[in-house]
């Protein structure tokens, strides 16, 4: 089945810097690549995806890449701020597989003042 | 309007009893999910269902029996509840590979 492994676990930034996550999966036949926020005590909520025709994707300060020869995707956030505090989950999923997301371990990220 | 609840929002129960956690979903999606987030923060998916058809079952215990009467509502009942069954269980709800909406969660203590 499908692996996700998702680096770094914690990540501290000054406010206004970039962070990055990053992902790998294994299955080849992955070909949807969400990104879930999650914010203490609340469900995870999509906050990007991206599928397997496109190798970038952006949306104001958020953008994921995907290299699919690699199996690597990452999320980047630019210009953090304090409420971009949370645990980041990415996660794969492919047609025919039951429509199952397969998460990764998750991001604590924390954007100090 | 909440596209995906569920209820209890908390549970706490005894080890051994019987607990039931219900959702339903609004959007019209044909698979809902049932995933178990530990105190680690490990989302792990449990079950899927697809148009009330029982589609993932993951190596759960069986004593975790999901049900799902219609495409809208899937539901979970746990028999003999143990300590390690503690957790926070979110439903969710997508159409096709795409974007899953979740449940505000239901967080299972047992005693």
């Amino acid at each position: 089945g499908e692996n996700v492994e998702q680096h770094p676990s914690t990540l501290s930034v000054q406010e206004g810097d970039s962070a990055v996550i990053k992902c790998t999966y294994s299955d080849s036949a992955s070909n949807y690549f969400p990104w879930y926020k999650q914010e203490l005590g609340k469900r995870p909520q999509l906050i990007i995806d991206i599928r397997s025709n496109v190798g970038e994707k952006k949306d104001q300060r958020i953008a994921v890449t995907l290299n699919k020869t690699a199996k690597h995707f990452s999320l980047h956030i630019t210009e953090t701020q304090p409420e971009d505090s949370a645990v980041y989950f990415c996660a794969a999923s492919f047609t025919g597989g039951g429509n199952k997301l397969t998460f990764g371990t998750g991001t604590q990220l924390k954007v100090e003042l | 309007d909440t596209a995906v609840s569920q209820t209890p929002k908390y549970l706490v129960t005894q080890m051994g009893n019987d607990k039931s956690i219900k959702c339903e979903q609004n959007l019209g999606h044909d698979t809902m999910y049932w995933y178990k987030q530990d105190s680690k923060k490990f989302l792990k998916i449990m079950f899927s269902y697809n148009n009330k058809e029982l589609i993932i079952n993951e190596t759960v215990p069986n004593r975790f029996s999901p049900k799902s009467p219609d495409k809208a509502h899937l539901n979970l009942h746990i028999n003999s509840l143990e300590l390690g069954d503690s957790a926070v269980y979110f439903c969710a709800s997508s159409q096709g590979v795409a974007e899953g909406f979740f449940g505000q969660g239901t967080r299972l203590t047992v005693v």
